[in-house]
């Protein structure tokens, strides 16, 4: 069984802040990958990073970077340098290798506002 | 933007219809997932469907099945609609093999069961 536990329902920071966004997982898959979504008032799912169950350093993708900390079963989103167009909806998500292929769990997300 | 597809945008039906959904994946992408997401609720899987044969379902009832085309589109069937079935379905397309898959997601259609 798979579960990702978002803990914030929501979060607000102030413009040109950095936020951390928390995410836990538990799973009995030795291999699997971490992912994070933005998900806009217009109900797209947009990707923003991966992680993988075996990568030895935390992913970063411009002004998001996951902090991944597998013997705790948790991988935080940070993004940096907040802007006002992040404002939306974000979930973490699991994807283990032995499930149908690409398959996804998701958390029941967190709202994060951003303001000037 | 993704490049997937989803048709129409809002629909409204009644208890007891039934509907379809329609999805255009990303060129190239052999692989489309379908889930469902509940107001105030994270996505759940329905089922995936790769070369045209289903390839894993989630925990939803047989009211909710699927067709993908040879050209990798795909519909979602509802029948006998229920007022919990109103929620935003989104598709997701991918090319199998990748490394991890990667589900790039569509815009969603916005369905109310009244």
């Amino acid at each position: 069984a798979q579960k990702i536990t978002q803990t914030q329902p929501g979060m607000f920071v102030q413009e040109k802040e950095a936020v951390t966004l928390d995410c836990t997982y538990d799973t009995s898959d030795p291999s699997y990958g971490l992912f994070w979504y933005k998900q806009p008032s217009s109900g797209e799912m947009i990707f923003l990073i991966y992680q993988g169950s075996y990568d030895q350093q935390n992913a970063t993708e411009g002004r998001y970077s996951l902090n991944f900390q597998k013997a705790r079963k948790s991988a935080n989103l940070v993004i940096s340098a907040s802007q006002l167009g992040d404002s939306a909806m974000y979930f973490c998500a699991i994807s283990p290798r032995g499930s149908t292929l690409g398959r996804l769990y998701f958390g029941r997300g967190t709202q994060l506002t951003v303001w000037p | 933007e993704t490049g997937v597809t989803q048709s129409p945008t809002h629909l409204i039906k009644t208890r007891g219809q039934q509907v379809t959904l329609r999805c255009s994946s990303q060129s190239g992408h052999n692989t489309v997932s379908w889930y469902q997401q509940a107001l105030g609720q994270g996505p759940q899987f329905i089922f995936q469907y790769y070369r045209e044969e289903e390839n894993g379902r989630g925990n939803f009832p047989p009211r909710f099945s699927g067709l993908q085309f040879p050209n990798y589109s795909s519909e979602l069937n509802v029948n006998a609609l229920e007022l919990d079935d109103s929620a935003l379905y989104l598709c997701a397309s991918s090319l199998t093999g990748t490394e991890y898959n990667e589900q790039f997601f569509g815009p969603g259609t916005r369905l109310t069961v009244l």
